[in-house]
């Protein structure tokens, strides 16, 4: 398994401005993902993080309004640029733990639950 | 059609019932399966992985089909700390993990 941790846990920003989520592993790993949670809903995927390179991106999400980072492989933050109310949610970062070909485990950081007024 | 749907719930049982929560997936390629348990305000946790022949772990069982693209999740004697939403993820088109919708069970004394 793995020790996930993600800064700042809630936030209420205003319309307009940005918010940068960060998230730490306590071991090494090559793939981080980013998801949204909206209330009430499942889990859906931003984008995947992979050190040394660009991030890929999910239909619906774009580097503009979503920058991330990924300098290391224990690290990771997402950016949510020129924020609206839509954008209120729980974001989680998640790593991939254990991968033999297509089969792996994932787990998730406790979230950030941010709020846009 | 949505890659992995889920029994809508929520699911209303006594503690001690037995409950099972059903699962299908789109993508017949798919490898991976899992049910995933998430407490309220709470990061979604591993549960169980899905295996071909099936699982048990304890109370809890584990079923894929893979033919009607199906997996399924049994709670027996149902405790009042198994409250929670239940996700049931498989891997995508893109190897990337799909969630379902979940399934919301609450066990009441």
């Amino acid at each position: 398994s793995a020790v996930i941790s993600q800064k700042p846990s809630r936030d209420i920003c205003q319309r307009g401005t940005s918010l940068t989520i960060q998230c730490q592993v306590d071991s090494q790993v090559t793939m981080m993902f980013w998801y949204r949670q909206q209330p009430g809903q499942s889990l859906t995927l931003i984008a995947t993080a992979n050190q040394g390179s660009e991030a890929t991106y999910e239909s619906g999400f774009v580097i503009d309004k979503f920058p991330i980072s990924r300098p290391n492989l224990t690290f990771s933050t997402l950016t949510v640029s020129n924020m609206s109310p839509e954008d209120s949610s729980i974001y989680l970062c998640s790593v991939e733990v254990g991968r033999t070909g297509d089969t792996y485990e994932q787990y998730f950081g406790p979230g950030t639950r941010l709020t846009v007024t | 059609r949505k890659e992995v749907e889920q029994d809508p719930g929520p699911f209303n049982v006594p503690e001690g019932a037995t409950v099972a929560f059903n699962c299908t997936y789109s993508n017949s390629a798919s490898q991976s399966f899992f049910w995933y348990r998430q407490d309220c305000r709470k990061e979604p946790k591993l549960l169980m992985s899905v295996y071909s022949s099936g699982n048990e772990d304890g109370r809890f069982t584990a079923q894929l089909n893979r033919a009607s693209q199906y997996i399924s999740l049994l709670i027996r004697d149902s405790k009042l700390s198994d409250s929670a939403t239940y996700l049931c993820v498989v891997n995508g088109r893109g190897g990337d993990m799909r969630f379902g919708a979940g399934t919301r069970l609450t066990v009441k004394p």
